[in-house]
């Protein structure tokens, strides 16, 4: 079936550190692959996507890469901020090539930045 | 441009009880989809809508339903509702590119 592990949280970090929160996948077929972030109280919004094999994904100092090699897509920031505190969710797709993209979502790693 | 917008926001019932949640895609979007979020976990998938048309349907009973009018908007009913059904209620339409994009959602309360 298709499902995604993800770290477990929390995750507490000083403002600056490195980040990295690990997920990996199993899928049937080649899936899509997506990093969402809800902040407290909203939905959630599209961080970041990968759609094959060593795609890297990338925004807001944020970057995933595809690895298929390993089913995994970690997600990674080089100096976090304090507003980057969220709860970041690793997701996946199988419907390729439609709108339709039902997706299958990892559990949460809520992440939290100290000044 | 509107993004998707849901109603109510927040939203207490009692058990027993029926809710009709609501949901208008981004302009444009034929596809809406249906996830709950429960406390602590990540969205699971209820329904999907393209077209007016049931595409997909999660693990849930038969006390969930929805549907899709023509002009794309959806609404999600939950009959007979239980405390376990209290959660954040979240649609989202879809795009291009196979993304999916995401409303605010409803807070549902069962008590």
């Amino acid at each position: 079936g298709n499902s995604v592990t993800q770290m477990e949280g929390p995750v507490t970090l000083s403002e600056e550190a490195f980040l990295t929160i690990n997920c990996t996948y199993t899928a049937t077929g080649y899936p899509s692959l997506f990093w969402y972030v809800q902040y407290p109280g909203e939905g959630l919004q599209l961080l970041l996507k990968a759609t094959k094999a060593d795609d890297k994904g990338s925004n807001k100092g944020f970057e995933a890469t595809y690895r298929k090699e390993t089913t995994s897509f970690h997600l990674e920031k080089g100096s976090v901020q304090v507003s980057d505190s969220a709860v970041y969710f690793c997701a996946l797709s199988v419907d390729r090539g439609s709108t339709l993209g039902r997706l299958y979502f990892g559990r949460g790693t809520q992440l939290t930045v100290w000044p | 441009d509107a993004g998707v917008t849901q109603s109510p926001t927040h939203l207490i019932k009692t058990r027993g009880q029926h809710v009709t949640l609501r949901c208008s895609p981004i302009s444009g979007h034929k596809s809406v989809s249906w996830y709950q979020q429960v406390l602590g976990q990540g969205p699971q998938f209820i329904f999907q809508y393209y077209e007016k048309e049931e595409r997909g349907r999660g693990n849930f009973p038969d006390r969930f339903s929805a549907r899709q009018f023509p002009n794309y908007s959806s609404e999600l009913n939950v009959n007979a509702l239980l405390l376990g059904d209290s959660a954040l209620y979240l649609c989202a339409s879809g795009g291009r590119a196979n993304i999916q994009y995401f409303g605010a959602g409803t807070r549902l309360s069962v008590l």
